[in-house]
C-alpha cells in the first residue's frame, strides 16, 4: 500500500459544480498535512494546511478525519481557473519531521 | 524578491558524466529539498536538510547526493548519471516551527533533466 494514495482521476466538471477529493495515508503519526496545486508542471504551490479541526478559504474547504487517515479538499463553485493538479502531502511525525510524502495527484478539469 | 532558483533549469546529458543541479534561496529558510518527479509516481523526495551541515535520505536517495555548507545553498549531485535519472527535479525550502515540523515549501521552477 502506498504511504499516501490519491484518485489520480481526471475529475471532469462543469463550471460552478462542487467537486471533492480525498487522500488516504498510511502512517498514523503523521502530524502535518498540506494541499498543493500544480499548474502543467510547473512548480506545486501551497494550496492550504490542512488542520485538525478543518479550516476553509474562501471556495476551498479542508479537512482532516484521523481516525480514518484521510484528508479532503472541497471546492465550491468551481472556476475554469480551478483546473490543476492537487497534490496531498503528509508530513511523518515521531522523528522523521523533515520528511515528506506526496500523493501522485488529482487532476481537475473544469469545462465551460 | 522572495524566491527559489535552480540551474540550469534544462539538461542533457550523457550516462556518467557527473552533473551538479544548483538550488538557492533568499528567504533564510532552514529546511532545503530536493524531489523528482515522474509521471504515474508523483513527487519523491531524495534527500532533505534541516539546516546548515545536516542532511537526511528521502524515498529515492540512491544514485544521489547533496551537501549544506551554507544555508542558502543545497546542490543536487549525480555523481555518475543514469537514464533512469532522467525526470523532473525541484528544489524547495520552507521555515521550521516550534515543533520542528516545517510550514509551507516554496518551490524552485524546477530543472528538467534528460540522460541519454
Amino acid at each position: 500500500r502506498k504511504e499516501v494514495e490519491q484518485d489520480p482521476g481526471p475529475f471532469n466538471v462543469p463550471e460552478g459544480a462542487t467537486v471533492a477529493f480525498n487522500c488516504t495515508y498510511s502512517n498514523s503519526a503523521s502530524q502535518s498535512f498540506f494541499w498543493y496545486r500544480q499548474d502543467c508542471r510547473k512548480e506545486p504551490k501551497l494550496l492550504m494546511s490542512v488542520y485538525s479541526s478543518g479550516n476553509e478559504d474562501g471556495r476551498f474547504t479542508a479537512q482532516l478525519n484521523r481516525a480514518s487517515q484521510y484528508i479532503s479538499l472541497l471546492i465550491r463553485d468551481s472556476k475554469l481557473s480551478d483546473s490543476a493538479t492537487y497534490l496531498c502531502v503528509v508530513n511523518l511525525g515521531s522523528g522523521n519531521t523533515g520528511k515528506l510524502i506526496f500523493g501522485q495527484g488529482t487532476t481537475l478539469q473544469v469545462k465551460p | 524578491e522572495a524566491q527559489v532558483t535552480q540551474n540550469p533549469r534544462y539538461l542533457i546529458t550523457v550516462t556518467g558524466k557527473k552533473l551538479t543541479v544548483t538550488c538557492s534561496q533568499n528567504m533564510n529558510h532552514e529546511y532545503m529539498s530536493w524531489y523528482r518527479q515522474d509521471p504515474g509516481l508523483g513527487l519523491r523526495q531524495i534527500y532533505y536538510s534541516m539546516n546548515v551541515e545536516v542532511t537526511d535520505k528521502g524515498d529515492v536517495p540512491e544514485g544521489y547526493k547533496v551537501s549544506r555548507k551554507e544555508k542558502r545553498n543545497f546542490p543536487l549531485i549525480l555523481e555518475s548519471p543514469s537514464p533512469n535519472q532522467t525526470s523532473l527535479y525541484f528544489c524547495a525550502t520552507a521555515t521550521v516551527n516550534r515543533v520542528r515540523s516545517y510550514n509551507e515549501q516554496f518551490f524552485g521552477p524546477g530543472t528538467r533533466l534528460t540522460v541519454l
